[in-house]
């Protein structure tokens, strides 16, 4: 079955640049989508089809989706950002989440 | 504003059938393109996908949880029930159901801890 990777975790300082991947088999191909998660809370939805973002979400969160990897890029990195993070894909019609990566906020 | 709300026991015995019920509102399940689907998360752990069910009434379910997985639509009362059968206490998790469109999951609900033991 089809399984997307992430890195368990990613560390920034404020106001810099986060980046976090996905990699899979021809990811490129299908459409990756980002959730965040913060501790006690429901996975919100921050990109959808590779770099749409949903209304209310800053525009500090993009993505990009190319050959084998798809990454969420936060820019200008603030506190209240520090969550996990979840890839997610779609492989014949059904849905696969990526492990799972802790974004600290130093 | 679309609101989703997963309802069901918050124990269960091993062996047992789990059924669980997403009440929803906001939206109708009878429009092209809408679904909704299960997620859930073991404590401390990943997401892990569960079944999807569209307006047409296609479903989904994960390769791995095929077999004792069932999900239905009772679009009158605006309600998805996922049934999963054989239940172990690798299955206490929190279970959550959400919005699905074309290609997001959008929004979840609040989600439902669910522990299985005896």
């Amino acid at each position: 079955s089809y399984e997307v990777t992430q890195p368990p975790s990613v560390s920034v300082f404020p106001g810099q640049t986060a980046s976090i991947t996905c990699s899979g088999d021809k990811l490129g191909d299908k459409y990756a989508s980002w959730y965040q998660q913060k501790p006690g809370q429901s996975p919100v939805l921050v990109i959808y089809q590779d770099i749409k973002r949903p209304s209310g979400i800053p525009e500090r969160f993009s993505g990009s989706n190319s050959g084998n990897t798809a990454t969420l890029t936060i820019s200008g990195t603030q506190a209240m950002d520090e969550a996990d993070y979840y890839c997610q894909a779609w492989d014949t019609s059904t849905v696969v989440f990526g492990g799972g990566t802790k974004l600290t906020v130093l | 504003q679309i609101t989703l709300k997963e309802s069901g026991p918050t124990l269960v015995k091993p062996t047992q059938t789990l059924t669980l019920t997403c009440t929803f509102s906001g939206f109708s399940l009878n429009i092209s393109g809408v679904g909704v689907g299960w997620i859930r998360q073991p404590p401390g752990k990943a997401l892990e996908w569960l079944a999807l069910i569209y307006w047409n009434d296609d479903k989904r379910y994960s390769p791995s949880l095929k077999s004792r997985l069932t999900i239905t639509k009772d679009t009158s009362k605006n309600q998805v029930v996922l049934t999963m059968t054989n239940m172990d206490p690798v299955d206490t998790a929190t279970y959550y159901c959400a919005h699905s469109g074309s290609n997001w999951i959008d929004p979840w609900g609040q989600g439902t801890l669910v522990t299985v033991s005896s």
